[in-house]
């Protein structure tokens, strides 16, 4: 079936640290990729997505790249900030359609320390 | 972007009573919601879609009877956990999608309702 695998965390980095998040799927076919953020006492929120294979999706300093050979989509940040704390959630969507079902990897924790 | 809120954020009842979260799109009309349902340390696990005007769509092991989803206008979802018990208790989260947005995979999230049956 379809599913994500992230890192647990909590991630615990120094401001202007480098992050990465792993993020690994296994699905069939060709699935869209997505990273959503959660900041503290708000809803998710799209951060950034990719849609085929080799695809780079970026926002906000965080980029991911759809890795079809590795099955991957880890997120990174060359310099994380105080304001980057959240939980972070890999998701993918197989197929289109009315549906547009996501599914979720279990979240990881970033804290940025000052 | 799109604002979708729910309320109430947090409840705590007692066992055997029924507890209703409401899910609202706040700037925009959504034809179609989704409920989700996340345990500590797990991902979000989809419960249900509810499309304005029709019956809900309930994932595989979901029962219906026990979270009951009306979607009655384009700007309003209600999830009803009825005779709610202790194993009810978590995080329920909706999320609403834009007419037109079925394939762009972008979904616009509540702030999620935590609840607490003692």
């Amino acid at each position: 079936g379809n599913s994500v695998t992230q890192m647990e965390g909590p991630v615990t980095l120094s401001e202007e640290a480098f992050l990465t998040i792993n993020c690994t799927y296994t699905a069939t076919g060709y699935p869209s990729l997505f990273w959503y953020v959660q900041y503290p006492g708000e809803g998710l929120q799209l951060l950034l997505k990719a849609t085929k294979a080799d695809d780079k999706g970026s926002n906000k300093g965080f980029e991911a790249t759809y890795r079809k050979e590795t099955t991957s989509f880890h997120l990174e940040k060359g310099s994380v900030q105080v304001s980057d704390s959240a939980v972070y959630f890999c998701a993918l969507r197989r197929g289109g359609g009315a549906t547009n079902k996501l599914i979720f990897g279990t979240g990881t924790l970033l804290a940025v320390q000052p | 972007g799109a604002v979708v809120s729910q309320h109430p954020s947090w409840v705590i009842c007692k066992s055997g009573t029924s507890v209703k979260i409401e899910c609202r799109s706040l700037d925009f009309q959504a034809t179609t919601m989704f409920w989700y349902r996340q345990f500590p340390k797990q991902s979000l696990m989809l419960m249900a879609t509810s499309n304005e005007g029709s019956k809900a769509t309930y994932e595989q092991g979901v029962e219906k009877d026990k979270f009951l989803i009306n979607h009655a206008s384009l700007t309003l979802s209600t999830l009803t956990v009825t005779s709610a018990h202790p194993e009810d208790s978590s995080f329920y989260i909706c999320s609403a999608r834009e007419p037109g947005g079925a394939n762009t995979g972008e979904l616009f999230f509540g702030e999620g309702s935590r609840l607490t049956v003692l």
